[in-house]
């Protein structure tokens, strides 16, 4: 399978916990989303790579979370200190430069207890 | 960035066609109008994109009239698997932020 690939596909934690969810994207693409979503919204903004360099983050984005691309290949987005209102599905997106087709993998369902 | 505004829902029964228009005022002269389908428990999946008239692939239609402030995406002939949201986005291609900010979509329902 050579399409956006996101692990865990689920991850349960306690409230408090720190996790990492980790992306891989297609290889030719220099360009990677990360997305939240909760039932009933559509993907909301958090932040993305060209290549290794983060180019935006999302205003909504706390200090809790920390996105890292280090060689310009996968990518992890970490949650630290998780709190219940952080339960969501965590897309990761990638596309070529110019692009506005961007893949989308299967996310990483998040629950907090 | 340009706001889109889109039905929240619309209802549909098989074999007929769909047509969802989505409004952004505000295009910029260099953004495209891109479309995606999302299933549930699914990442949105890319459907099509123009930037002006009309573009036409395997699975739908975009029409965009000359004042670039709304379009509408055409599905023909729909069937129970096109229940999803459909989402409108609108950006530059030059600025991939921008191209890939989401509304709430459209909830399209297809009955038998």
């Amino acid at each position: 399978d050579t399409g956006v690939s996101q692990n865990p596909r689920h991850k349960i934690t306690k409230r408090g916990q720190n996790v990492t969810f980790r992306c891989d994207p297609i290889s030719e693409h220099n360009r990677l989303y990360w997305y939240r979503q909760t039932l009933g919204q559509g993907p909301e903004f958090l932040t993305y790579f060209q290549n290794e360099a983060q180019l935006e983050k999302s205003r909504l984005l706390s200090d809790r979370f920390s996105a890292e691309r280090p060689k310009g290949s996968f990518s992890t987005l970490e949650i630290q200190r998780t709190e219940q209102g952080d339960s969501a599905m965590y897309l990761c997106a990638s596309s070529t430069t110019g692009n506005t087709e961007a893949f989308f993998g299967q996310g990483t369902r998040l629950t907090v207890v | 960035l340009a706001k889109t505004t889109q039905p929240i829902s619309m209802d549909s029964y098989e074999g007929q066609e769909v047509n969802i228009t989505c409004s952004h005022n505000n295009i910029a002269t260099n953004d495209y109008i891109t479309w995606y389908q999302q299933f549930p428990s699914q990442g949105p999946r890319f459907i099509i994109q123009g930037y002006k008239t009309k573009v036409t692939n395997e699975v739908a239609s975009l029409f965009i009239p000359a004042d670039r402030k709304s379009s509408t995406l055409s599905l023909p002939r729909v069937s129970l698997s096109d229940t999803a949201v459909y989402y409108c986005l609108v950006g530059g291609g030059d600025t991939g932020r921008r191209a890939l900010t989401f509304g709430s979509g459209t909830r399209l329902q297809v009955q038998p």
